[in-house]
């Protein structure tokens, strides 16, 4: 079975781009959570899709933006990229959502210069 | 709402030593999950061990264990017979019990290294 898939898995854009992060999940797994990781910060909650449906959102602005698609698959949007969104963004899949079961990817590394 | 404390950002141990690691919480919730999730350089978050609140029963996975105080919020993880491999930031996490998200509260992590 394969584990939680995330592309690419490093990334360099310049400020006031924006990019687009991909996770697929484990096969069967229907819900997908989003975390940034950074050396100041620690791991933060950005926010979960469940069913193609947000379910919780963290305190991220509104540049942050997460969509899921029909077969459970997870793209993050960052607009207008700043320099403090460098950060390696995690996400995490889970069958029903309980944090009992969750995996993590191995994350996307993304270097805004 | 929920906070995690690690107080040790780093920490080292002799092979095949035993190494403790600390961790508080804070938290109004009753059912909740606490877990130690262990990051090696390849940056994926493994977990290592998970606790349910409501088990007074310290959750043990072969040479780690926990020593989970409720009444204190504190959950420390042991690492017994340590090995090179261990080498690793440990994150503590706490989570809601719910089956509706899967919102993880993290530490901000202690890098442990295992020296030979």
């Amino acid at each position: 079975k394969a584990g939680v898939t995330q592309t690419p898995r490093y990334l360099i854009k310049t400020r006031g781009q924006q990019v687009t992060l991909s996770c697929s999940p484990i096969s069967g797994h229907r819900s997908v959570s989003w975390y940034q990781q950074t050396p100041g910060q620690g791991l933060q909650f950005l926010f979960e899709y469940f069913s193609e449906t947000q379910r919780n959102k963290g305190n991220f602005p509104g540049r942050f933006s997460g969509r899921q698609f029909s077969n459970s698959r997870s793209e993050m949007n960052v607009s207008t990229l700043e320099l403090g969104d460098s950060a390696l963004y995690l996400c995490a899949s889970s069958f029903r959502g309980g944090a009992t079961e969750a995996f993590f990817g191995q994350g996307t590394r993304l270097t805004v210069v | 709402a929920q906070t995690v404390t690690q107080s040790q950002p780093e920490m080292s141990v002799q092979e095949a030593e035993t190494v403790t690691l600390s961790c508080t919480y804070d938290t109004s919730e009753n059912n909740y999950y606490l877990f130690w999730y262990k990051q090696p350089p390849s940056r994926q978050m493994i977990l290592v061990i998970r606790q349910e609140a409501y088990k007074q029963q310290n959750a043990t996975e072969n040479r780690f264990s926990v020593n989970f105080q409720k009444a204190a919020k504190s959950f420390s993880l042991k690492i017994s017979d340590s090995q090179l491999g261990d080498t690793a930031m440990y994150f503590c996490a706490f989570a809601k019990k719910t089956n509706t998200g899967n919102q993880f509260y993290f530490g901000t992590g202690t890098s442990l290294t295992v020296i030979p």
